[in-house]
């Protein structure tokens, strides 16, 4: 069964801070990791989608890497802001044949940044 | 460009009753996935519809149809529904022959059975 998993549950840090989220898979058929905000009560924004190929992408403030070998991705966060404050999902992107493009979701982190 | 478009946005249903909810994809994709979370869970996949026909399907029962448009919109079916099937839907669209499949997604229907 695949199995995405993250850690932490749950984070609360002051403004400012720089912070780790992790995410781990189980699936050796996981192949692409995607990483998204979600808002409460909103739909998911994708942040960055790392594809089996790379190691890590980067888009302003934000830096996922990922190592498919270990079934480890990270999202590194710099200087953190209260607008950052929402839940991180990771997602693992099937490669397996019928299953090619299925997305399978992480409970998530729930980050609060607080002034 | 619009992006992912669902609708409606919010929905109240009574038990038994039959729902509709309706996706519009990103200009360009061919593909569209239909997601339920429930509240403080990550998404969980009902199905995928690429070329209007159902290409894989997650662990849902066969309550849960589907359909996908020449123009390649689609809709999401729950019939008998249950107090269970209270939850976020969420729509995601791609192109499926590329190497990233990256997926966007809409803002999610509300879907309150009472």
């Amino acid at each position: 069964k695949q199995e995405v998993t993250q850690i932490p549950a749950a984070l609360s840090v002051p403004e400012g801070e720089n912070l780790v989220l992790n995410c781990s898979f189980t699936d050796s058929a996981i192949y692409n990791l995607q990483w998204f905000r979600q808002d409460p009560g909103k739909g998911l924004t994708s942040l960055l989608l790392i594809q089996s190929s790379q190691r890590e992408q980067t888009s302003g403030r934000l830096n996922a890497s990922l190592d498919k070998s270990s079934g480890r991705s990270t999202l590194y966060i710099a200087a953190s802001q209260p607008g950052d404050s929402a839940t991180y999902l990771c997602a693992g992107i099937n490669a397996g044949g019928t299953s090619y493009g299925k997305l399978t979701f992480g409970q998530g982190t729930i980050l609060t940044v607080h002034p | 460009d619009a992006g992912v478009t669902q609708s409606p946005t919010h929905l109240i249903k009574t038990r038994g009753q039959q729902v509709t909810l309706r996706c519009s994809p990103k200009s360009g994709h061919d593909t569209v996935s239909w997601y339920q979370q429930a509240l403080g869970q990550g998404p969980q996949f009902i199905f995928q519809y690429y070329e209007e026909e159902e290409r894989q399907r997650g662990n849902f029962p066969d309550r849960f149809s589907g359909h996908q448009f020449p123009n390649y919109s689609s809709e999401l079916n729950v019939n008998a529904l249950l107090l269970g099937d209270s939850a976020l839907y969420l729509c995601a669209s791609s192109v499926l022959r590329t190497s990233g499949a990256e997926a966007f997604f809409g803002q999610g229907t509300r879907l309150t059975v009472v």
